[in-house]
């Protein structure tokens, strides 16, 4: 079956920090990559996507480049802000079904100033 | 256009107890699923649906129930709660293809006991 693995956090970084969350994943077939963020008490909101390999999904300063090679999704930001804080969650669906998402579990990310 | 709905945002049952989340959605969207959210768990698929008169069990389904009978609304039914159903319950909708993005309800808080 499909899985999504992502670093364990909490990660603690200072304002300002270039942040990295890994994301590997496993699939049979060819799945469309996401980020979603959760901000405390909310819901998940999609944070970037990429629906091929090479495709670089970008928003709010923050990156992930779909490498096929390595079959990973890792998020990236430059410089991150105490609003960042959040926890974020890498997910697929697969292009050729439905939009079902397998998620991974979460990567809690605190930005202290 | 508001978008993903859920009803109620909290809630506290005893053991045995039955009761309805509701979900709604106002974008025409034809696919919709309910995911449920735990601790180092990232988020678990329990039921989707394809359409009116479509749904299917994901990875979590026993000890619920769902029903289509309109686009717009898709109810998740606990039959007889128990402890280890206490989590955050998301509603999410989106077009059926799998490069499309889901959007997510706020949640439903259910603690059984």
């Amino acid at each position: 079956g499909n899985s999504v693995t992502q670093m364990e956090g909490p990660v603690t970084l200072s304002e300002e920090a270039f942040l990295t969350i890994n994301c590997t994943y496993t699939a049979t077939g060819y799945p469309s990559l996401f980020w979603y963020v959760q901000y405390p008490g909310e819901g998940l909101q999609l944070l970037l996507k990429a629906t091929k390999a090479d495709d670089k999904g970008s928003n709010k300063g923050f990156e992930a480049t779909y490498r096929k090679e390595t079959t990973s999704f890792h998020l990236e930001k430059g410089s991150v802000q105490v609003s960042d804080s959040a926890v974020y969650f890498c997910a697929l669906s697969m292009n050729s079904g439905y939009s079902t998402l397998t998620f991974g579990k979460g990567t809690m990310l605190l930005v202290s100033p | 256009n508001a978008g993903v709905t859920q009803t109620p945002k909290f809630q506290v049952l005893k053991t045995g107890q039955s009761m309805t989340l509701q979900c709604a959605q106002d974008m025409n969207h034809e696919y919709m699923s309910w995911y449920r959210q735990d601790p180092g768990m990232g988020l678990r698929l329990i039921h989707y649906s394809v359409g009116a008169g479509i749904t299917d069990q994901g990875e979590v389904p026993n000890g619920y129930n769902v029903s289509r009978s309109t686009t717009e609304d898709f109810p998740l039914r606990l039959l007889s709660a128990a402890p280890s159903q206490t989590s955050v319950y998301f509603c999410a909708s989106s077009t059926r293809r799998g490069t499309d993005t889901q959007y997510f309800g706020p949640g439903t808080r259910l603690t059984v006991l």
